[in-house]
């Protein structure tokens, strides 16, 4: 079956611009994540959704990152006022259930550059 | 909090050579474990986990075995191929909580 997109795939924007980033999780898992993968480092989290709520974003690095997911399934992130150290690559992944589930299925990337 | 350490790579290697990626973590409680593959233009996929101390977990001919006295879970394969060059995360998932923490990645090239 399809697994989890992510689009766009590559994203180049303006410092001080706002961007949108979308996740299509796999069809019926209630679980979804975003993460951030700098260069050379390893993902980390930024925000966790249970349904259609935020069950944890403790790893948002300040207020201009917010996170939607209005009917459980799709969930888009939001950048305000891009600055070039948000360039990164956007991951998402998701799963069948949320807390003890061990799997997490990734999406292949949003790759965003700020300039 | 929680933390993964893992060898800084380039790890070069010619094909059939024995390959080891060393994991240390730091975690309270009893995490399980995993290793996460990346390869060139694809996304993280699990390559294999561990739930508990002395589990080991194994896929495609990789292993690594779970050992709560040395907070260690070191990546292992007997003979790697040219098609397992990608990248290597190891990361934990605390208990109680549902998001991973993961280590800086190990690049792997193997060469024919």
């Amino acid at each position: 079956g399809a697994g989890v997109s992510q689009t766009p795939s590559n994203k180049v924007t303006e410092k001080g611009k706002y961007v949108e980033l979308r996740c299509d999780p796999i069809s019926g898992h209630t679980a979804l994540y975003w993460y951030r993968q700098s260069l050379g480092q390893g993902p980390e989290f930024l925000i966790y959704f249970q349904g259609t709520g935020a069950a944890d974003d403790s790893g948002l690095p300040n207020d201009r990152f917010f996170a939607v997911r209005p009917e459980g399934s799709v969930s888009t992130l939001k950048i305000q006022r891009t600055e070039r150290g948000d360039s990164a690559v956007y991951l998402c992944a998701s799963s069948p259930t949320g807390a003890g589930s061990y799997e997490q299925y990734f999406g292949p990337g949003t790759r965003l550059t700020v300039t | 909090g929680d933390s993964v350490t893992q060898m800084e790579g380039p790890v070069t290697l010619s094909e059939e050579a024995f390959l080891t990626i060393n994991c240390t973590y730091t975690a309270t409680g009893y995490p399980s474990l995993f290793w996460y593959v990346q390869y060139p233009g694809e996304g993280l996929q699990l390559l294999l986990k561990a739930t508990k101390a002395d589990d080991k977990g194994s896929n495609k001919g990789f292993e690594a075995t779970y050992r709560k006295e040395t907070t260690s879970f070191h990546l292992e394969k007997g003979s790697v191929q040219v098609s397992d060059s990608a990248v290597y995360f190891c990361a934990l998932l605390n208990s109680g909580y549902s998001t991973l923490t993961f280590g800086k990645g190990t690049m792997l090239l193997v060469s024919p």
